[in-house]
């Protein structure tokens, strides 16, 4: 089945700083998603991305497909942005849908 | 507009006690999911449901038994709960948004979570 590995496991960064996250992934797949895992344990939707690259006020996302892997990149991060980013990439097995999920990356912002 | 809605928040069961996770949606969304998530872990799919009155088995689906009761609700049953199932479980729906070139667009919303505890 396909693989999906994030990097780094963890990320501990003062407030205002930058960061880069990045998700390979072992075969072709359909597309690539984004998620955001708040403290509280809220599971939000931040990009959908199959190629290319998408932007969202300080955040941003690049999948080069050709290669398997995606980036998200938080600019000037602040404490909200603290909790667990994980990449999820997509098979579909027998006409349904499914998500396979990366470990995630657990981002600690300073103040 | 409640969106995913889960029931219950928390649970302390005993081994071999049973229960039911109750998740309903009010999105008319075809097609609904429970995933369990194990600390420092990313979600496992243990069922899901495609559309109304089908249901087919995920990663991890031993140890459980699934219902779609109708459009709406989706629920996940322990028969006889192991310790091995102390997790955090959260439903979803998703809905097809469009097609991306050859990429289709999900749109998943998903439940606050059930926090399981198995003593």
């Amino acid at each position: 089945g396909i693989q999906v590995e994030q990097s780094p496991p963890d990320l501990i960064l003062q407030e205002g700083a930058n960061s880069t996250l990045r998700c390979n992934f072992s075969d072709s797949v359909n597309n690539l998603q984004w998620f955001h895992q708040n403290p509280w344990g809220q599971l939000i939707n931040l990009f959908y991305i199959p190629s290319g690259t998408k932007q969202n006020g300080r955040l941003s996302a690049t999948t080069v497909a050709t290669e398997r892997y995606s980036l998200l990149y938080i600019s000037s991060s602040q404490t909200t942005d603290s909790g667990v980013y994980f990449c999820a990439v997509d098979r579909v097995m027998d006409s349904n849908y499914q998500l396979i999920w990366g470990a995630g990356t657990k981002l600690i912002i300073k103040p | 507009n409640a969106g995913v809605t889960q029931t219950p928040k928390f649970q302390v069961l005993k081994t071999g006690q049973s229960m039911t996770l109750q998740c309903a949606q009010d999105m008319n969304h075809n097609s609904m999911y429970w995933y369990r998530q194990d600390p420092g872990m990313g979600l496992r799919l243990i069922y899901y449901s495609a559309s109304e009155g089908t249901t087919d088995k995920g990663e991890v689906p031993n140890g459980y038994n699934v219902s779609r009761l109708n459009k709406r609700e989706f629920s996940l049953r322990l028969e006889s709960a192991a310790p091995s199932q102390t997790s955090v479980y959260f439903c979803a729906s998703i809905i097809l948004k469009g097609r991306q070139g050859r990429s289709l667009d999900y749109g998943y919303t998903f439940g606050s979570g059930t926090r399981l505890t198995v003593v």
